[in-house]
């Protein structure tokens, strides 16, 4: 059974740039969120992503936006970057009816140049 | 707003010796208590949670306690081993409801001396 999958794993960006990630939940799980992880730092919540909407969101700007498609899966997407943008954003995947209960991937490493 | 706070930020023991993390959360709607252990370039792996329900909680090695009056929450690792090397963060729900995230601490970050 494969765990929740993001890619790609690393990414250099410049800013000012866009930027997509991608994400694969757990087998069986339907709600999907995203953190941003600075580092030294504990995971930030961004939103959250149940039958394709975005159910709640954390304390960030427009820039940051995503998707969920009928599979589940899911983009975050976040225009005009900026250097304090550099982070690892974690996709996190949650069983039906357990939405707090967070299974992580490996994350995406975003660096912003 | 809502917090968590997490003690120690680092953590050296001796390998066999035990291990305790400390968390403090501010909602007190907070029901669900997970803790999450993250290797070098990896994402957190949930380890154990508590509910708000339950005063204690144990799984082998590791065992997690709460006391809601004073919103705490605590970690222990009884024998460490030099694979329990780690950053482990505490987290709290918040939010209530259909959705609930999850607020984390800092992280403590653990080295177990062989």
């Amino acid at each position: 059974d494969a765990g929740v999958t993001q890619s790609p794993t690393h990414l250099i960006k410049t800013r000012g740039q866009q930027v997509t990630l991608r994400c694969s939940p757990k087998s069986g799980h339907d709600t999907v969120s995203w953190y941003q992880q600075a580092l030294g730092q504990g995971p930030q919540f961004i939103f959250q992503y149940y039958e394709e909407e975005e159910r709640q969101r954390g304390n960030f700007p427009d820039r940051f936006s995503g998707h969920q498609f009928p599979n589940y899966s899911s983009e975050l997407n976040v225009n005009a970057l900026l250097l304090g943008d550099s982070a690892l954003y974690l996709c996190a995947s949650s069983p039906a009816g357990q939405n707090e209960k967070l299974f992580f991937g490996s994350g995406t490493q975003l660096s912003v140049l | 707003g809502e917090n968590v706070e997490q003690h120690p930020s680092t953590l050296s023991v001796q390998e066999g010796d035990s291990a305790v993390i400390k968390c403090t959360y501010s909602d007190s709607a907070s029901n669900y208590f997970p803790w999450y252990k993250q290797e070098l370039g990896k994402g957190p792996q949930l380890i154990i949670d508590i509910r708000s329900n339950v005063g204690e909680k144990k799984d082998q090695r590791i065992a997690v306690t709460l006391n809601k009056t004073a919103k705490h929450f605590s970690l222990h690792i009884t024998e460490t081993q030099p694979e329990d090397s780690a950053v482990y963060f505490c987290a709290a729900s918040s939010g209530g409801g259909a959705t609930n995230k999850l607020i984390f601490g800092t992280g403590t970050l653990l080295a177990v001396q062989p």
